[in-house]
């Protein structure tokens, strides 16, 4: 069984740039969320996808967006970079049967912002 | 709106001791479930630990059990018998349930340290 992946490991971009980030979900999983850790904080919910549609959106701006794939993979895009961008950016995938469904985590992409 | 607060940002314990990671969470809702995550430096979280709400009874794993305060709104994490793999950052995290949607909603993190 493949864990859950997430690329690029690491990115540098620059102020006013876009950002596309990647994850592949858990062998079986139908939904996808995504976090953003900034240092020495707990993670915060973005935005949450199940079968292709947005599932729920945590308090994060229009520029921050999201797609998932047939094949459940999902993207984070993130529009006009600001420095309080920099962070770990986290994917999460679940199978949603019922009412409760684990996350598994993938190891996350650190995004630094210049 | 939901929110779970860690008061320790950071705990100590030498290897083979017990541990209490202290955590509090506020929610008008009655079904939910509260799990604490374990974030080794490598950056992969992974859940240690899953108490529903619903039930009395406090969840156990190995080494690892909470005390689960409803009334209270507290649900504290021991670690037994300290390794130094368990070492990390530790996360109290909340869900509401009753539904598909699954928004974690975390506290800070406390930073474990175990000395050998």
């Amino acid at each position: 069984e493949t864990g859950v992946t997430q690329s690029p490991t690491h990115l540098i971009k620059t102020r006013g740039q876009q950002v596309t980030l990647r994850c592949s979900s858990q062998s079986g999983h139908n939904t996808v969320s995504w976090y953003q850790q900034a240092l020495g904080q707990g993670p915060q919910f973005i935005f949450q996808y199940y079968r292709e549609e947005e599932n729920g959106r945590g308090n994060f701006p229009p520029r921050f967006s999201g797609l998932q794939f047939p094949n459940y993979s999902s993207e984070l895009n993130v529009n006009a970079l600001e420095l309080d961008d920099s962070a770990l950016y986290l994917c999460a995938s679940s199978l949603v049967a019922g009412f409760y469904n684990e996350q598994f985590f993938g190891p996350g992409t650190r995004l630094t912002v210049l | 709106a939901q929110t779970v607060t860690q008061s320790q940002p950071e705990m100590s314990v030498q290897e083979a001791e017990t541990v209490t990671l202290s955590c509090t969470y506020d929610t008008s809702e009655s079904d939910y479930y509260l799990f604490w995550y374990k974030q080794p430096p490598s950056r992969q979280m992974i859940l240690v630990i899953r108490q529903e709400a619903y039930k009395q009874q406090n969840a156990t794993e190995n080494r690892f059990s909470v005390n689960f305060q409803k009334a209270a709104k507290s649900f504290s994490l021991k670690i037994s018998d300290s390794q130094l793999g368990d070492a990390a950052m530790y996360f109290c995290a909340y869900r509401r349930g009753g539904t598909s949607y699954g928004k974690l909603t975390f506290g800070q993190g406390t930073i474990l340290t175990v000395h050998p």
